[in-house]
């Protein structure tokens, strides 16, 4: 049983465009939500990650956007470039337990 | 710093025969974990340690698979005997008390054939 359901499974984005990441959860209890960005042939590489009493943050490029009532986080990725092709994973802790999305693979083209 | 270690990068096997995974975490690290990807299940995670104590391991699939910490810089992962469903690509990380990061090695493959 999936804890954090993650959408789309896969995008393509041409070079400069946005990518836009989906999760979504039930477990009230979670208290840290990162994003792990991996490369073929290498381990998971936490990209950013927020706590639920905030709404939004900004590393960079990259942002995450979290709506405690409706349970939802999302990962925007702006100005894609071709080095951002990777797979992406959200996740949630609980108690240093964590749960991970099933992964979006993102291809930006240039 | 190395970063979190793993070895073997690659193993095969055949079914029935011992498979051990071996893991050093980043040094001053508390917490280790062990989690198998596949592209079926995604990421699980396995068990964790807490200052080389087991502390949850209801992510073990089965009894033919033991996780051990003897010292604070050394964990292993055992599956006895093999199956070719054990096929996967396993990751140890590892985390201090009081920084959130799991930081992942970079995994060892594993088939059973």
């Amino acid at each position: 049983q999936q804890q954090v359901k993650q959408s789309p499974q896969s995008l393509i984005v041409q070079k400069g465009g946005i990518s836009i990441i989906n999760c979504a959860y039930e477990n009230t209890a979670f208290d840290y939500f990162p994003w792990y960005q991996q490369f073929p042939g290498k381990g998971p590489a936490l990209l950013i990650a927020i706590r639920p009493d905030v709404s939004e943050k900004k590393e960079g490029r990259f942002t995450i956007s979290f709506n405690k009532s409706a349970k939802q986080f999302s990962l925007h990725i702006m100005d894609s470039q071709p080095g951002d092709s990777a797979t992406y994973f959200c996740a949630a802790r609980d108690d240093y337990k964590l749960s991970f999305g099933a992964g979006t693979t993102v291809t930006v083209r240039a | 710093d190395a970063g979190v270690i793993q070895s073997p990068r690659h193993e095969v096997t055949e079914m029935g025969q011992e498979v051990t995974l071996r893991c050093k975490p980043i040094s001053g690290h508390d917490y280790l974990f062990w989690y198998r990807q596949t592209m079926m299940r995604g990421l699980e995670l396995l068990i964790y340690f807490n200052n080389n104590v087991p502390i949850d391991d209801s992510g073990m699939p089965e009894d033919r698979f033991s996780a051990k910490m003897p010292n604070a810089s050394f964990s292993t992962l055992k599956i006895q005997p093999s199956e070719p469903r054990d096929s996967a690509v396993y990751f140890c990380a590892s985390s201090s008390l009081t920084r959130e990061t799991q930081y992942f090695g970079p995994g060892t493959r594993l088939l059973v054939l």
